[in-house]
């Protein structure tokens, strides 16, 4: 069966850095995304990762290992208002998004 | 409109009532998804579209249908609602099946009593 797995929740303080995790096993691979989700709002695009390697946007990054089954999202300088939900999702083999339930983000001051 | 939007915003219905979910998007996007979310659980495909005038079914398509008369409009149909239907709806688009970003509605918060 295919299988997205991260952390339900993680604490960090306000001005640090924070690593979320995503490991995954699907039918086939074109690509890894990361969503943020706000309560109560859609979820909004973050990063996509296709080949191995990181990805650098602004205080966000993405690394990929495709061999390893394995992503991380890497926030720097945490702000309270990076409290959100972080989705990861795999794209398939038929080209549809298989999600992780989500990782709940507590920035603490 | 700008982007997605979808309505109602939320709706109680009661078991056996027929209800649809409104989606529409103005971004000329070839490519729609209705999802369902709930709690601990990740977002669940129910049907897509990859153009107009072709429907696929996801991975929980039970119970749900949808049509795609036209590029811009995506609706949801449930014919017979359940408890187990409760739940928030996103309907979501992207330029391309495949393509690298998803960009989705502010969902429908729906219970079944």
């Amino acid at each position: 069966g295919q299988n997205i797995d991260q952390p339900t929740e993680m604490t960090a303080t306000e001005g640090a850095i924070v690593q979320i995790n995503c490991t995954y096993q699907t039918s086939g691979f074109n690509g890894l995304f990361w969503y943020q989700q706000h309560a109560g709002e859609a979820p909004t695009f973050l990063s996509y990762n296709v080949l191995d390697g990181l990805e650098e946007k602004g205080r966000f990054s993405s690394f990929l290992s495709r061999s390893k089954g394995y992503s991380y999202l890497l926030l720097k300088e945490l702000q309270m208002k990076d409290s959100a939900s972080y989705l990861c999702a795999v794209m398939d083999s038929n080209y549809q998004l298989i999600w992780g339930a989500g990782t709940k983000l507590i920035i603490k001051p | 409109i700008a982007g997605i939007t979808q309505a109602p915003t939320s709706q109680i219905l009661a078991a056996g009532r027929r209800m649809t979910l409104r989606c529409t998007q103005d971004m000329r996007h070839n490519a729609m998804y209705w999802y369902r979310q709930d709690l601990g659980l990740g977002l669940r495909l129910i049907h897509y579209s990859n153009t107009a005038g072709t429907t696929g079914k996801g991975e929980v398509p039970d119970g749900y249908s949808v049509s795609r008369a036209n590029t811009d409009d995506f609706p949801l149909t449930l014919a017979s609602a359940v408890p187990s239907q409760t739940s928030v709806y996103f309907c979501a688009s992207s330029d391309s099946q495949g393509a690298n970003e998803q960009f989705f509605g502010p969902g429908t918060r729906l219970t079944v009593l």
